[in-house]
């Protein structure tokens, strides 16, 4: 049974510090995408990873995927409230376009 | 620019009511997908259609149905609908292998 484990499931951060979130998977795969979602709202596309070590940067989020560990990581720089929102990773089983979520770490960045 | 629409928005029904919730893209995307998220559990695959024509079973097929009508638009069917099926639920489409799904504004169902 395919598995995407994301951790922590809440994080809750001032602003000005960084963080991690980790986003594990059971299935081999070197596709990775993480997605962001506002409250009551619909799910935005963050960044796509296609290949064991790849490293993608925007703004203060920067996300890197270990195809071998099997883990995917989101970085947090100097966090800002307008981060503050739900994280998803999808991991694409089978290399066709067929998109597995984790459970979602929501965020919450305190001024 | 509309991107991927889902209707309705809203919709309460009744145990053992059916109903279809109707997903269109206007993006000529080839790869269309039903999405359900729960509180904690992410979003779980429904069901999947590669293309216009083919459909395959997701995590949490049980209790639904798809058509593939052709490439815009993707429906989902609930045929006897049961309280376990309440849930915020999301239509989305995707170009080409490699690349990320663009999601709908959700259908936000109740089944009493």
């Amino acid at each position: 049974e395919l598995k995407v484990e994301q951790n922590p499931l809440f994080l809750s951060m001032q602003e000005g510090k960084n963080y991690t979130i980790y986003c594990n998977y059971s299935t081999t795969s070197d596709r990775l995408y993480w997605y962001r979602q506002d409250p009551g709202k619909s799910l935005e596309s963050l960044f796509v990873l296609l290949s064991n070590g790849a490293v993608k940067q925007e703004g203060r989020l920067m996300a890197s995927l270990d195809t071998k560990a099997r883990l995917s990581t989101l970085h947090i720089t100097a966090a800002v409230h307008d981060l503050s929102a739900t994280y998803f990773c999808a991991v694409d089983v089978d290399n066709f376009n067929k998109f597995y979520f984790g459970s979602g770490t929501k965020l919450n960045v305190k001024p | 620019n509309a991107g991927v629409t889902q209707t309705p928005k809203f919709q309460v029904l009744k145990t053992g009511q059916s109903m279809t919730l109707q997903c269109a893209q206007d993006m000529n995307h080839n790869s269309m997908y039903w999405y359900r998220q729960d509180p904690g559990m992410g979003l779980r695959l429904i069901y999947y259609s590669a293309s216009e024509g083919t459909t395959d079973k997701g995590e949490v097929p049980n209790g639904y149905n798809v058509s593939r009508l052709n490439k815009r638009e993707f429906s989902l069917r609930l045929e006897s609908a049961a309280p376990s099926q309440t849930s915020v639920y999301f239509c989305a489409s995707s170009a080409q292998l490699n690349t990320e799904a663009f999601f709908g504004q959700g259908t936000r169902l109740t089944v009493v």
